[in-house]
């Protein structure tokens, strides 16, 4: 049973530097999420894509934030000149649309520190 | 989004039964309930969903009150492994995405 792929599971990056997070989705699911989450709280989203379509992005992406969907399948998350408020986890979660409804299943995460 | 309220915590023995409350006094009629938890270090895992009956699957029970004001997801005997942040989600049927509140810290005793 392949779930949600995400990598690397942590980074720690210096101040400045770029990131970025590749998240696999479950096999044949159309619709790719991304997600925040800080210690204590519950998770923020991010952007969504259905396909290779980029629907939706949160005011939290700020333009230091991009992601990408290229072919429909694995997706990229990029921060470029990390802050030290980036320090959260990323989730990735994926979906299939279909008539009888929409479950959404998670990844495992990937922890960033900036230091 | 319509607002869910949940309790910031709760405790129960382990092999017991645990009944986390929901309230969405707000609810919409085309609004699904949705339970997911959160492992410690890892990410949610969906739970149960239901719209007005109530629900039972291999994890747990959606109990959702006749006005659908309030909901229960019912684990019917605790073990250790159900220590987790339980998150009560209402999600229209057309929403592209979950949005998470703060959730119920669920802790389990030996």
């Amino acid at each position: 049973d392949t779930g949600v792929s995400q990598d690397p599971r942590h980074k720690i990056t210096k101040r400045g530097q770029n990131v970025t997070f590749r998240c696999d989705p479950i096999s044949e699911h159309n619709r790719l999420y991304w997600y925040r989450q800080t210690l204590g709280q519950g998770p923020e989203f991010l952007t969504y894509f259905q396909n290779e379509a980029q629907l939706e992005k949160s005011r939290l992406l700020s333009d230091r934030f991009s992601a990408e969907r290229p072919k429909g399948s694995f997706s990229t998350l990029e921060i470029q000149r990390t802050e030290q408020g980036d320090s959260a986890m990323y989730l990735c979660a994926s979906s299939l649309v279909a008539s009888s409804g929409n479950t959404i299943y998670f990844g495992e995460g990937s922890w960033l520190t900036v230091v | 989004d319509a607002k869910t309220t949940q309790p910031n915590s709760m405790e129960s023995n382990e092999e017991e039964p645990v009944h986390l409350p929901c309230n969405h006094s707000t609810i919409s009629g085309t609004d699904y309930i949705h339970w997911y938890r959160q492992l410690p270090s890892q990410g949610p895992e969906y739970v149960i969903h239901g719209l007005t009956s109530n629900v039972n699957n291999r994890m747990a029970s959606l109990a959702i009150a006749e006005d659908r004001k309030s909901s229960t997801l019912i684990l019917h005997r605790a073990t250790l492994r159900d220590a987790a942040v339980y998150y009560c989600i209402l999600r229209d049927l057309g929403a592209q995405k979950l949005v998470f509140g703060q959730g119920t810290r669920l802790t389990i005793n030996p």
